[in-house]
């Protein structure tokens, strides 16, 4: 089975505070995404990776970046906490290739993020 | 620009009783649909999936969907609903070209009365 992870299912931090959201995938996906979720907004993509050190902004990557040093592991990066930024975050992971299917994306659990 | 519709933001159903839930996509070509199903607390779960060929699909935990060329739609549908499938279910569709991004509904979200 396809196993995403994230580091943390509860954080808390403070205004102004830098945040890292780890995201482990075991399956070799070449791509990778971070979303937020956030009530009758449904899941909006912030950044995806589609290869080592490569990058591409969503639909709301202001506020963020994200880090892929290695093809396993993605990384979400809050430069300074927001209220704002309080949200449940989710990664995810595809293969462009193979049985699972193009397109299918597997997640993790979540990460929910609040910022005081 | 690609996007998708879900009407319906809360449902509520019998247990026992049948559902279907509304999604409605525009896409100008043959679109990749999604269902997806998040329980409490968790992540996203695939429940099924349409790349092409037969219109009706077949996913997991009872579940069903029909694609509808002419109504833009892809609904979701199961004849007897479980306390189990409380949840919220999103539709999505695949965004094109090589990015491999989908495009999320805002969710539904099921309640289930014994």
């Amino acid at each position: 089975d396809v196993k995403v992870t994230q580091s943390s299912r509860y954080l808390v931090k403070r205004t102004g505070e830098k945040v890292f959201l780890e995201c482990v995938q075991d399956m070799d996906h070449e791509n990778m995404f971070w979303y937020r979720q956030d009530p009758g907004l449904g899941l909006r993509l912030i950044y995806f990776s589609y290869d080592v050190k490569m990058k591409e902004k969503g639909d709301i990557p202001e506020g963020y970046s994200v880090s892929r040093e290695k093809k396993e592991r993605f990384s979400l990066i809050l430069e300074s906490a927001s209220t704002n930024q309080t949200s449940m975050y989710l990664c995810a992971s595809s293969s462009i290739t193979g049985s699972t299917g193009f397109y299918e994306q597997y997640f993790g659990p979540g990460t929910r993020l609040t910022v005081t | 620009a690609q996007s998708v519709t879900q009407p319906d933001i809360h449902i509520t159903v019998s247990e026992g009783a049948s559902l279907e839930l509304r999604c409605n996509y525009s896409y100008g070509a043959t679109p990749y649909l999604f269902w997806y199903v998040q329980s409490p607390g968790q992540g996203l779960q695939l429940l099924l999936k349409y790349f092409s060929g037969d219109t009706l699909v077949q996913g997991i935990k009872g579940f069903e969907a029909e694609f509808k060329r002419s109504q833009s739609s892809f609904n979701l549908r199961k004849p007897s609903v479980h306390w189990s499938d409380a949840a919220e279910y999103f539709c999505a569709v695949a965004s094109g070209g090589a990015t491999n991004k989908l495009i999320f509904g805002t969710g539904t979200l099921l309640a289930v009365q014994p």
